[in-house]
């Protein structure tokens, strides 16, 4: 199963609301990434919080983390019609064997004009 | 700067064919990993290369071999395609092993028929 799981699935709102997207894991994690992916396109690193962090900002984006409860959110505000795009959270783990960065399957977030 | 550059961009096999994707990256990245996507299943980690001459599993490695003979590029091989391959794959590098930011290319879409 994957570690890190993206709720809700798909998320639809007006421009100029706020959009909430919400991960949960499984295990400890040295850090957690969220990403987005417009249609047909990579993915592109939005912000990286470490699990001795309990938020962070970057320009309308705001990441928090709660460790206890092994969850993190991405908040967007005011959303625009170009936030339209695939969110995904990926949790990093470092074990004896090595590190590894899973992914979640994804928010689909769609902002209507 | 290209950043990360993946080719081709579409491809179709037919069952039983072979082919190469190829990554190049211009950041000097030592890190360089290919995942699949593919719907409702997030993305999966094929292969990584932690150097140049380096290679190394990841959670879906069988059906796929790699190659890392210069450190700007990672080359992804399907030595013959079966139609469970038909993904979306994806390359990309990073500064750090596995839990720093990644840099991804802008995908390769193949179908295998």
């Amino acid at each position: 199963s994957q570690q890190g799981e993206e709720d809700p699935q798909a998320l639809s709102i007006q421009e100029g609301e706020n959009a909430t997207m919400n991960c949960s894991y499984k295990t400890s994690i040295n850090n957690l990434q969220w990403y987005r992916q417009n249609s047909g396109r990579g993915l592109v690193h939005l912000i990286l919080i470490r699990s001795n962090e309990r938020e962070k900002h970057s320009g309308r984006l705001r990441v928090t983390l709660d460790t206890s409860k092994k969850s993190s959110s991405l908040l967007i505000t005011a959303s625009r019609a170009a936030d339209t795009a695939s969110y995904f959270c990926a949790t990093g783990v470092k074990e004896t064997s090595g590190s590894r960065l899973t992914f979640g399957e994804g928010t689909q977030l769609t902002v209507n004009p | 700067n290209a950043g990360v550059t993946q080719t081709p961009k579409f491809r179709v096999l037919k069952t039983g064919q072979s082919m190469t994707l190829l990554c190049a990256q211009d950041m000097n990245h030592e890190y360089m990993y290919w995942y699949r996507q593919d719907p409702g299943m997030g993305l999966r980690l094929i292969h990584y290369s932690v150097g140049e001459g380096t290679t190394a599993k990841g959670e879906v490695p069988d059906g796929y071999n790699v190659s890392r003979l210069k450190k700007q590029n990672f080359l992804l091989g399907l030595e013959s395609a079966a139609p469970s391959q038909t993904s979306v794959y994806f390359c990309a590098s990073s500064r750090y092993i596995h839990t720093g930011e990644l840099f991804f290319g802008e995908g390769s879409r193949l179908t295998v028929l």
